[in-house]
């Protein structure tokens, strides 16, 4: 069993909906991260958060340290939006980062 | 801002060959990593420098060698390189010393060994 596990795999969407890509792990952690990679492969640090919640614009990132799972919500989701979101856990000493396959979203105009 | 620069973007070998990637970031960041990205899996971590001078390895650090020149630059090197290392690479770095922090990737490397 993978340590971390995105679902949906893959997941398209209509303009405008409301959009949760989910992540669960089996380790202890120290924060969770949340990526962005653009269908050109570049990849985009998102959310790094360790406990709560963040937001920035119309992404917001969840964490429940007790339930090891995290959210990434997009609200009023745009084509722009399509990617592949990673999850990845931070555990503790550096540069040991375990990261999710990805869940590959796909926003239809 | 350049940020984390990544060279060459493409690079087809033959097995055997050796080649070196480049990485450099302008953000005097301290700690640099190298990953490869495979179909169906997650990104795996190689090598990673915590500070200029030291190295250590990641998950899967076999058929590899890096070097930190210097804080802004931090090379990935196959010796004799195999089809299994055909993958895309990313170079990343972070400011953050004894945890990962925010990570800022370069746009990868794409490498197919023949």
């Amino acid at each position: 069993k993978n340590e971390v596990e995105q679902s949906p795999q893959n997941l398209t969407a209509q303009e405008g909906e409301f959009i949760t890509i989910n992540c669960s792990y089996s380790v202890g952690i120290s924060a969770l991260h949340w990526l962005q990679q653009h269908p050109g492969g570049g990849i985009v640090s998102l959310f790094m958060l360790s406990s709560g919640k963040k937001k920035h614009g119309r992404l917001i990132a969840t964490i429940n340290i007790q339930e090891k799972h995290s959210s990434l919500h997009i609200t009023a989701s745009h084509p722009r939006d399509s990617a592949v979101y990673i999850c990845a856990v931070e555990r503790g000493s550096q540069g040991n980062l375990i990261f999710g396959k990805g869940t590959k979203l796909s926003v239809k105009p | 801002n350049a940020g984390v620069t990544q060279t060459p973007k493409f690079q087809v070998l033959k097995t055997g060959q050796s080649m070196t990637l480049q990485c450099a970031q302008d953000m005097n960041h301290n700690s640099m990593y190298w990953y490869r990205q495979d179909p169906g899996m997650g990104l795996r971590l190689i090598y990673y420098s915590a500070s200029e001078g030291t190295t250590d390895k990641g998950e899967v650090p076999n058929g590899y060698n890096v070097s930190r020149l210097n804080k802004r630059e931090f090379s990935l090197r196959l010796e004799s390189a195999a089809p299994s290392q055909t993958s895309v690479y990313f170079c990343a770095s972070s400011t953050l010393a004894g945890a990962t922090g925010e990570l800022f990737f370069g746009e990868g490397s794409r490498l197919t060994v023949l």
